[in-house]
């Protein structure tokens, strides 16, 4: 079953909003990661936050994470047109010493010019 | 930008022929895996390995078989194509402390 899950399944906004999307998981993790994907192509890693971290910026985009609620959320500010994709998180669970991450369903965000 | 390729980026072949999808990646990771996704989809891992001569089946089940014999290489093998097997077939690389590294993907379209 997955472990993630995102929210909203589609989001469409205007050039310059900012856009927010949701992941909750279900068991303990060591990190969440953040991945965009074009259409048709692969997945590009964006950004990883560890369990021990609650908030994390890589240039537009502002991670946070709260283990309490097993939840992160994902926020691109001052979005753009080449914005446009789908956005995945992915869990890496604790315990185990296997590196097996889990992808939710992904989140189809639109930026209109 | 990614050093992991894959090759065909496109294949349409027909149903009952054997078929390779080519992964290899100039990063010296010792993790790989295989995803399958549908347009649209939730990506599903279907095979990964952790190091040479090591490979395991993931969460989905599937009819593919897949070898780690160099590091650098990670092919998948369909035997017998059919028109289920119609999918995108992601590949990717990793080491612990990073996220993963995909490749571009081949689109598969069994006819």
């Amino acid at each position: 079953s997955q472990q993630g899950e995102e929210d909203p399944q589609a989001l469409s906004i205007q050039e310059g909003e900012n856009a927010t999307m949701n992941c909750s998981y279900k068991t303990s993790i060591n990190n969440l990661q953040w991945y965009r994907q074009n259409s048709g192509r692969g997945l590009v890693h964006l950004i990883l936050i560890r369990s021990n971290e609650r908030e994390k910026h890589s240039g537009r985009l502002r991670v946070t994470l709260d283990t309490s609620k097993k939840s992160s959320s994902l926020l691109i500010t001052a979005s753009r047109a080449a914005d446009t994709a789908s956005y995945f998180c992915a869990t890496d669970p604790s315990g185990g010493s296997n590196y097996k991450l889990t992808f939710g369903k992904g989140t189809l965000l639109t930026v209109n010019p | 930008e990614a050093d992991i390729y894959q090759t065909p980026r496109y294949l349409v072949i027909g149903t009952g022929k054997k078929i390779t999808l080519e992964c290899s990646q100039t990063m010296g990771h010792d993790k790989m895996y295989w995803y399958q996704q549908d347009p649209g989809m939730e990506l599903h891992l279907i095979h990964y390995s952790y190091g040479v001569n090591s490979t395991e089946k993931g969460d989905l089940s599937s009819e593919s078989t897949v070898s780690r014999i160099r590091t650098e290489h990670f092919p998948l093998t369909l035997e017998s194509a059919r028109p289920s097997h119609t999918s995108q077939y992601l590949c990717a690389s990793s080491t612990r402390t990073y996220g993963y590294t995909f490749g571009s993907g081949t689109r598969l379209t069994v006819v």
